[in-house]
């Protein structure tokens, strides 16, 4: 079945630093990546959405030039949190879609903590 | 845009018995219904789905209804076992149901 990777799983930083996070898809050609913070206890909430070779679809009150997303190739999608505050801190999912995948699967998440 | 609202927000059964899941969702286009198992920690897994032309579908021991005129579904988990315990998401999508509005989550717990 499709098989979407992220990495990293953990991270730690320093505040005002940034962190990268990548979501590959690995044997399928994801036109379509999904974005998803979710808090302790609380529910997936869409960040954005980015379609290869385009800019991103944010999502209303997510900031897009402290959450930069990138989509270079039908493989990868990146997410740089941008001067990281401890407030930042949560676990980040990624989502793919496309040919070969035909419902949304789902990376296994990346714990951010921004000490 | 869609709101997805899920209850309870806790479940606790005995093993064996039923756990039923409610959501109800406010976009009326909205026509894929997608339920999702959670571990702490981990991706969130598709269990089952379901799409608007379908009132109801089963795969062994879970099974969803879907009542558009009420804009509500359910998820019925029979015959639960220890492992089935974890956070149960609820969603749902437009169109090629990709970008999934989700409810805010059931804590299920099967106790022996």
């Amino acid at each position: 079945g499709a098989v979407v990777s992220q990495h990293p799983s953990r991270v730690i930083c320093k505040s005002g630093t940034s962190v990268k996070i990548e979501c590959r898809s690995l044997d399928f050609q994801a036109t379509t990546m999904f974005w998803y913070r979710q808090f302790p206890k609380q529910s997936l909430m869409l960040m954005a959405t980015s379609n290869e070779g385009s800019k991103a679809t944010y999502e209303q009150g997510v900031e897009k030039d402290k959450f930069l997303i990138n989509h270079a190739s039908l493989t990868l999608s990146t997410l740089t949190v941008t001067s990281a505050h401890p407030e930042d801190s949560s676990f980040y999912i990624c989502s793919a879609i496309g040919a070969g995948a035909n419902v949304l699967t789902f990376g296994a998440g990346s714990r951010l903590t921004v000490l | 845009g869609e709101n997805v609202e899920q209850h309870p927000s806790t479940l606790s059964v005995q093993e064996g018995d039923s756990a039923v899941i409610k959501c109800t969702y406010s976009d009326s286009a909205s026509n894929y219904f997608p339920w999702y198992k959670q571990e702490l920690g981990k991706r969130p897994q598709l269990i089952i789905d379901i799409r608007s032309n379908v009132g109801e579908k089963k795969d062994q021991r879970i099974a969803v209804t879907l009542n558009k005129t009420a804009k509500h579904f359910s998820l019925h988990i029979t015959e639960t076992q220890p492992e089935d315990s974890a956070v149960y998401f609820c969603a749902g999508a437009r169109g090629g149901g990709n970008k999934l509005t989700f409810g805010t989550g059931t804590q299920l717990k099967v106790e022996l």
